[in-house]
This record gives structure tokens, sequence and C-alpha cells, in this order.
């Protein structure tokens, strides 16, 4: 089992829909999560960081399974802003080391 | 404030030529990072600094070198170019604690011909 799986989409969905990315993670000692976002040729952007009872940021919604081992993200009422590649980070410790990146979700968002 | 600052931000080399990417970074972060990024396969740690003075290896350190003489300052350098080192390099920085994000640099385009 890879260390940090993403499913690499694409996700083509109409403006205004909800949709859904999950991340699933192996090592069970991981610490903290993070979702970033990545624009086509561009440096990846902290979009939020993932906390153990769930977090919401506007119309993003982060969620933590340790039991099942994955994070989730959830973006309601999808902007053609929101056209990116999502890439999940999962940090085992304080080490550089254990800060892993998933390869990312590409999401598309049609008028 | 600038944040994390690369340069260059592109860059062509012949096979052998060496060079050295300089990031620079104003917030005061005590980690640093360099992470390549290759299509299809995500973002990969070269090396990294949790204080000045110290580097270590990450997941790809072969054919690469770093330096942290002062806190601000995170040098990549390559002694003799690949074409397998054409890539996107990444400069990143950190506060340190478990729950800190990287912040991300504009990113180095590398091309070895």
């Amino acid at each position: 089992r890879k260390e940090v799986e993403q499913d690499p989409g694409p996700f083509n969905v109409p403006e205004g829909a909800t949709v859904a990315f999950n991340c699933t993670y192996s090592n069970s000692a991981s610490q903290s999560f993070f979702w970033y976002r990545q624009d086509c040729r561009k440096e990846p952007k902290l979009l939020m960081s993932v906390y153990s009872s769930g977090n919401e940021d506007g119309r993003f919604t982060a969620q933590l399974n340790r039991a099942s081992q994955y994070i989730s993200l959830l973006i309601r009422d999808s902007k053609l802003s929101d056209s990116a590649t999502y890439l999940c980070v999962v940090r085992a410790n304080q080490a550089g080391t254990a800060l892993i990146f998933g390869k990312g979700t590409t999401l598309s968002v049609s008028s | 404030n600038a944040g994390v600052t690369q340069t260059p931000k592109f860059r062509v080399l012949k096979t052998g030529q060496s060079m050295t990417l300089l990031c620079a970074q104003d917030m005061n972060h005590e980690y640093m990072y360099w992470y390549r990024q290759d299509p299809g396969m995500g973002l990969r740690l070269i090396h990294y600094s949790v204080g000045e003075g110290t580097t270590a290896k990450g997941e790809v350190p072969d054919g690469y070198n770093v330096s942290r003489l002062k806190k601000q300052n995170f040098l990549l350098g390559l002694e003799s170019a690949a074409p397998s080192q054409t890539s996107v390099y990444f400069c990143a920085s950190s506060y340190g604690g478990y729950n800190s994000p990287l912040h991300f640099g504009n990113g180095t385009r590398l091309t070895v011909t």
C-alpha cells in the first residue's frame, strides 16, 4: 500500500455541484494532515489543515477518520475557480522526511 | 512580506554543468525544504534543514547538495547536471511544529539537455 493515495481523477463537475475527494494514508502514527491546492504550473498553496474533529472553511469541509486512515475534502457549490489539483499531505512527525504528499486529484469545474 | 522567494525561475543547462538554486524566506521559519515535482510522481523531498547550519537527506538526495549557512537561505546545488534532473523544483519553509503547514516558493523550472 502506498503511503498516501489519492484518486487522480479527473473529476469533471458542473458549477454548483458538490464534490468530495478522499485520501488514504498507511502510517497509523501520522500526526497532522493538510489539503493543498495546486494550479497548473504554480506552487502548491495551503487550502486547509485537517483537525480530528473535522473543520470547515466556507464551502470547504475537511474530515479525518483515524480508524480507517483516510481524510476527505468536500467542496460545496463548486465554482469555475475551484478547478485545480488538490494534494493530500500527511505528516508522521516533525521531521521533514515524514511529510508525504499524495499525487493529487484533479478537479475541473465547467459552466 | 515576500514569503518564500526562489531564484532563478527558469534555467536550461547542458549535461555536466553545475548550478545553484537559491531559496530565501522572510518568515523566520526554522525548517526549510527542497522538493522536486515530476509528472505522475508528485512532490518528492530532496533535502531539508531543521535549522541554520543543519541539513539532512530526503527521499531523492542523489546528485544534489544543500547548504543552510543563514537561517533565511537554503541553497540547492547540482554539481554535474543530468537529464534526469529536468524537473520543477520547489522550496518550502515552515516554523516546524506538528501542525505547521509548508509555505512554498514559486518554483524553478530546470531543463537539462
